[in-house]
């Protein structure tokens, strides 16, 4: 069974640039098939898409973070990265990577998750 | 953007209960609705996908069912491991449903 895990810093200053890495195990990011995620949540709200990447590098990005977001990945490492910037006190929440399915550019639902990341935006 | 509603936010029931969360959006998605359960602390799970089909290992107490704009997640007979978040998802919204709780009555 497919397993991630993001790592990264879990406190950035405003203004800053988040990179956050997420290494599967169990599945190959290389093989096709799946899209990879990430997704973040705000305390006591639902989960909120970022974007997602095809192996091949195809990205889709959700448009409330065009400007801001990268995802890319890594096949030879088996990893996927976020790199967010001009961050604010309204990125504090937890980041989650994910593997899913897409049925076109913009549909998207995942299938797993890691179990996700704390970050806090604060000086 | 199609807006997608969840109801109740808040549901309180008992073990052995039939649960139904419904959700709303704003105009027809067709089946392309997934549902999730999040338990505090842990990642959303997937439950189930286009409407109705179950996740692999999920109990067949979970069903979902409906298409165009309402869609329904019902928990034939509740376990005390049901009593969690649910949340609906639009596959081409990136923002889930605000959830419902599911909490002991």
């Amino acid at each position: 069974q497919v397993q991630l895990q993001e790592w990264g810093p879990g406190l950035v200053k405003p203004s800053q640039t988040l990179s956050l890495t997420c290494t599967v195990s169990g599945g190959s990011i290389g093989s096709g098939g799946h899209y990879w995620s990430w997704i973040r949540q705000h305390p006591g709200k639902g989960p909120e898409l970022i974007g997602y990447i095809y192996y091949s590098g195809t990205t889709y990005y959700n448009p409330s973070f065009k400007s801001r977001v990268t995802i890319a990945v890594d096949t030879s490492k088996n990893q996927l990265s976020l790199r967010l910037t001009s961050l604010t006190a309204a990125d504090t929440a937890l980041y989650y990577c994910a593997r899913g399915l897409s049925y076109g550019s913009g549909s998207y639902y995942p299938d797993y998750w890691g179990q996700g990341i704390l970050v806090t935006v604060s000086s | 953007d199609i807006q997608m509603t969840q109801s109740p936010s808040t549901l309180s029931a008992s073990v052995g209960d039939r649960v139904t969360i419904t959700c709303r959006a704003s105009q027809s998605i067709s089946r392309w609705l997934a549902w999730y359960q999040q338990k505090p602390g842990k990642a959303p799970k997937l439950l189930i996908y286009e409407t109705s089909t179950l996740q692999s290992g999920v109990p067949s107490r979970f069903s979902g069912s409906g298409s165009g704009t309402e869609f329904t997640l019902t928990i034939s007979r509740l376990q005390p491991d049901d009593f969690a978040t649910y949340y609906c998802q639009h596959y081409k919204s990136p923002t889930f449903g605000q959830g419902t709780k599911v909490e002991i009555k």
